[in-house]
């Protein structure tokens, strides 16, 4: 158990629907990551939070967003979602800001039908 | 751009070695990582490497030669348990902010 929590496990929904996904991280970790795994793809890193603040970004679509709140959990928002958008989506906690080692969480499966 | 390969699978027998080779090619090096991820599970820590040279941690030991692009993990005395895909993660830094990026993983089945 790396200690960074997600919500919820598995999330299915319809083409052009809205969903969020949480993420708390490790007790002490200031930054918050959001990664999507799909089948033919690699780990893709979509963006990163520090302390509240957006600290780097990745391959990460117009329709999505993420925040980091004062308690430093983090919602990852999807919209219009399409079937490519069915992934495992992760989220990694590391305790500063220069993605030195990120602990995981257990991940979200989304499935888009 | 950003290029990391690593076999997409590999075989091997219980209590043997394996290597699992990843070569990049990437701006902005700033260390390396591999992950071990059990099917449907989160990535795990197994190790990093920014200097030259090989890392020791147990059963497993990565290598890193930078002017090369080169590392490999090396795992030994393999148990079924290692059945698992190997991530290798290139860790840049660019515009201002270090990511990682992965590679697509190394599929490993070992087999009794």
């Amino acid at each position: 158990d790396s200690g960074v929590t997600q919500t919820p496990k598995h999330l299915i929904t319809a083409t052009g629907q809205r969903v969020t996904l949480r993420c708390s991280p490790r007790s002490g970790d200031l930054s918050v990551y959001w990664y999507q795994q799909s089948l033919d793809q690699g780990l893709q890193f979509l963006i990163q939070y520090y302390n509240g603040e957006e600290r780097a970004k990745g391959n990460i679509l117009e329709r999505f967003s993420a925040q980091q709140f004062p308690d430093l959990h983090s919602e990852l928002n999807l919209s219009s979602l399409e079937l490519g958008d069915s992934a495992l989506y992760f989220c990694a906690s590391s305790v500063g800001a220069a993605s030195y080692e990120q602990y995981f969480g257990p991940g979200t499966r989304l499935t888009v039908t | 751009g950003q290029n990391i390969d690593q076999p997409t699978e590999m075989t091997a027998t219980e209590g043997a070695i394996v290597q699992i080779n990843c070569t990049y090619q990437t701006s902005g090096f700033n260390g390396l990582f591999w992950y071990q991820q059990h099917a449907g599970e989160a990535p795990t820590f197994l190790s990093y490497n920014v200097l030259d040279g090989l890392e020791e941690k147990g059963r497993f030991s990565s290598f890193l030669s930078r002017s090369k692009g080169y590392s490999y993990l090396l795992l030994k005395e393999l148990q079924m348990k290692d059945s698992a895909s190997y991530l290798c993660a290139v860790r840049v830094f660019s515009g201002g902010y270090n990511k990682l990026i992965f590679g697509a993983g190394t599929r490993l089945a070992v087999h009794p």
